[in-house]
């Protein structure tokens, strides 16, 4: 069965430092998502993207992230200057339209 | 409160038991999905029902949609062990929009 895949699994970083979070969706999808979950939270909305281009974006997702699909590929996720607050567990997530959501296994990032 | 709130917020059975899970929401949507995740990990979709459906099977799932209380109900009958995980309902509006809304969840605990 196809499966969305996410690297690294875990990321440990400084403050302030950026990250890059990877991910490569189902090759047939079209709209490709990134979520995160702070522990024990809710699983919230950071940005959609279809077409080669932002489709939606929440409030949370300001200028210091960024979003790219840099091959065809791969989907990544560019925090930059992290924060502690952005310490959470990333879910990549891909979907045919009207269709459920594939999601990734997660990294884990947490900024010291 | 926001779109896609389940009850109860926390469930504890006996395998072999039925496990029903709630989940309200507040505006028109297009489709109303439920997902599992085993702790740490991604989630999982389990079904998708859209607003013009009633019900809908899947295995030992079954999924329920009044879309005039603007609820949803999900049932596993004769649950298992393996069945312990949190379970969230997710919504898509009905404006076209990209992004999916997530309740909080429901964490199930089956003992064996």
């Amino acid at each position: 069965e196809p499966e969305v895949t996410q690297t690294p699994s875990h990321q440990v970083t400084q403050m302030g430092q950026e990250v890059i979070l990877r991910c490569v969706p189902i090759s047939n999808h079209l709209y490709f998502y990134w979520y995160r979950q702070i522990l024990g939270q809710k699983v919230e909305f950071l940005v959609s993207f279809y077409n080669n281009e932002i489709s939606e974006k929440s409030e949370i997702f300001d200028d210091q992230f960024s979003v790219e699909r840099p091959d065809g590929s791969n989907f990544t996720l560019k925090i930059r200057s992290t924060k502690l607050e952005d310490s959470a567990m990333y879910f990549c997530a891909s979907r045919p339209q009207g269709y459920g959501y594939t999601f990734g296994s997660g990294t884990r990032l947490t900024v010291v | 409160s926001q779109q896609g709130e389940e009850d109860p917020q926390a469930l504890s059975i006996q395998e072999g038991e039925n496990a029903t899970m709630n989940c309200s929401y507040k505006t028109s949507i297009n489709n109303l999905q439920w997902y599992r995740q085993n702790s740490g990990r991604g989630l999982v979709h389990l079904i998708l029902i859209r607003s013009n459906e009633r019900e809908k099977h899947s295995g030992r799932l079954r999924v329920t949609l009044d879309t005039s209380k603007k609820s949803s109900s999900l049932l596993i009958t004769a649950s298992r062990a393996a069945d312990t995980a949190s379970y969230f309902c997710a919504t898509d509006k009905n404006t076209g929009g990209f992004k999916t809304i997530f309740g909080a969840g429901t964490r199930l605990f089956v003992k064996a």
